[in-house]
Order: structure tokens, then C-alpha cells, then sequence
């Protein structure tokens, strides 16, 4: 499977945009790219999801590079509610079931200070 | 509401006693799937059902059982627990999609094991 690296951490101030990065130099054309996050002492969450184009939904934004070889998620205002670890995963849809599979990584963990 | 529930959410137990924990989600999805949950290791998955009558090992499945005998329930059990089998475990629930489709997945708010 195609991994991603992410920081381990992150900061941020209430009100402030955040960005966080995700590495994946070794996507396949068929890899989808998904965000998930998981707050304190919850199931994780989904955020979003891309393969080639900028993405916005109602919680984040995703900025995907030309060569889809890293990808950021954008919270345009942290809030104390989003502090949570963010997982950056690649999934393959032409793979069958064993491909519904999330593969985590140890994320990044975002700190969100008031 | 849109939602996976899982039950009981947190659970003691001994060595050997054999227990279940459910897993119902109310939105006719095709696909679910447990998780376990360990520090230093992320997210591991253990079964996984594809629909009804059909399910499938994850990367960890040893010494765990599942059924699907309902779209709604996936239950995970566990015949004779063990204190490695200590973790917090997550269901989650997807819609199958075609070819070159994803959708969420939902997971529930997780139970957490402890086998003495």
C-alpha cells in the first residue's frame, strides 16, 4: 500500500487558518486521497476526500498538489472543537473489498490554543 | 440521526469468559468493519463483511469471530479472551460503491476492553 507521513504535531491559535500536510510521493493514479480526524475519547470522523482537484466541504478544505505527491487539509478557522489527531489516508477503489479498509497512520495531533 | 452504536462501551472481564459486542447502524449500509485500537500501533483492522452473510479477515483477526446474519448488526465475538485482547475497538459502516466511487465511512464511539 502507497504510505503517507505526516507531522507528528501541530499548533495553532483559535480563529487561524491551519494547514496541515501530508506526504505521499508513492500514490498510484487510482488512490484516492480521504482525511479523517479523531477527537479525544471519539470514533474517528470523516473530513474529506480527493483524487485530483481542490475539494471544499462544510468542514475543511483540500488542497491537492499537480503531481499528487503531497496534499494539505485546510481548516480555515480553528476552533477548540477541532483539536483532534488527523489521518492522512490513501485508498485504492479498484481492489475489491479489502480495499474498503482505512489504513492508519500515527496522524498528525493538532493542538488548538484559545 | 445517522449513526453506528456499539455496545456495551466499556467492558471488564477474566481471562477465558467468553463475550459479544454488538455493532447496529441504521443506515443500510453494505459494508462494516471492526477496528482495534492499541498506543504505538493506530488503527488495525480485525473482520470486515462486505453484506449479509459475507465477511472476511482483516489484518488481526485471531481469536475473534464475527457474524453477519443482518445488514443492521455485526457483531464481534470474542470465545475466549485474552489479556492481549485488552484495546478499544471501533465499528464502522460504508456504503458499497461501484467501481472508482468512495464514500465515508462511519465508525461508532468505540468499546473499550479490558480482559483480566
Amino acid at each position: 500500500d502507497a504510505k503517507t507521513t505526516q507531522p507528528n504535531s501541530m499548533e495553532s491559535n483559535e480563529e487561524e487558518p491551519v494547514h496541515l500536510p501530508c506526504n505521499h510521493s508513492t500514490i498510484s493514479g487510482t488512490d484516492y486521497i480521504h482525511w479523517y480526524r479523531q477527537l479525544p475519547s471519539q470514533g474517528p470522523e470523516y473530513v474529506i476526500h480527493g483524487l485530483t482537484s481542490n475539494v471544499n466541504n462544510r468542514m475543511a478544505s483540500l488542497a491537492i498538489a499537480e503531481d499528487r505527491k503531497s496534499s494539505t487539509l485546510i481548516l480555515h478557522r480553528a476552533t477548540l472543537r477541532d483539536a483532534a489527531v488527523y489521518y492522512c489516508i490513501l485508498r485504492d477503489l479498484n481492489s475489491g473489498g479489502s480495499n474498503y479498509k482505512l489504513t492508519f497512520g500515527k496522524g498528525t495531533l493538532l493542538t488548538v490554543n484559545p | 440521526e445517522a449513526q453506528v452504536t456499539q455496545n456495551p462501551r466499556y467492558l471488564i472481564t477474566v481471562t477465558g469468559k467468553k463475550l459479544t459486542v454488538t455493532c447496529s447502524q441504521n443506515m443500510n449500509h453494505e459494508y462494516m468493519s471492526w477496528y482495534r485500537q492499541d498506543p504505538g500501533l493506530g488503527l488495525r483492522q480485525i473482520y470486515y463483511s462486505m453484506n449479509v452473510e459475507v465477511t472476511d479477515k482483516g489484518d488481526v483477526p485471531e481469536g475473534y469471530k464475527v457474524s453477519r446474519k443482518e445488514k443492521r448488526n455485526f457483531p464481534l465475538i470474542l470465545e475466549s479472551p485474552s489479556p492481549n485482547q485488552t484495546s478499544l475497538y471501533f465499528c464502522a459502516s460504508s456504503e458499497v460503491a461501484g467501481q472508482g466511487v468512495t464514500y465515508e465511512q462511519y465508525f461508532g464511539p468505540g468499546t473499550r476492553l479490558t480482559v483480566t
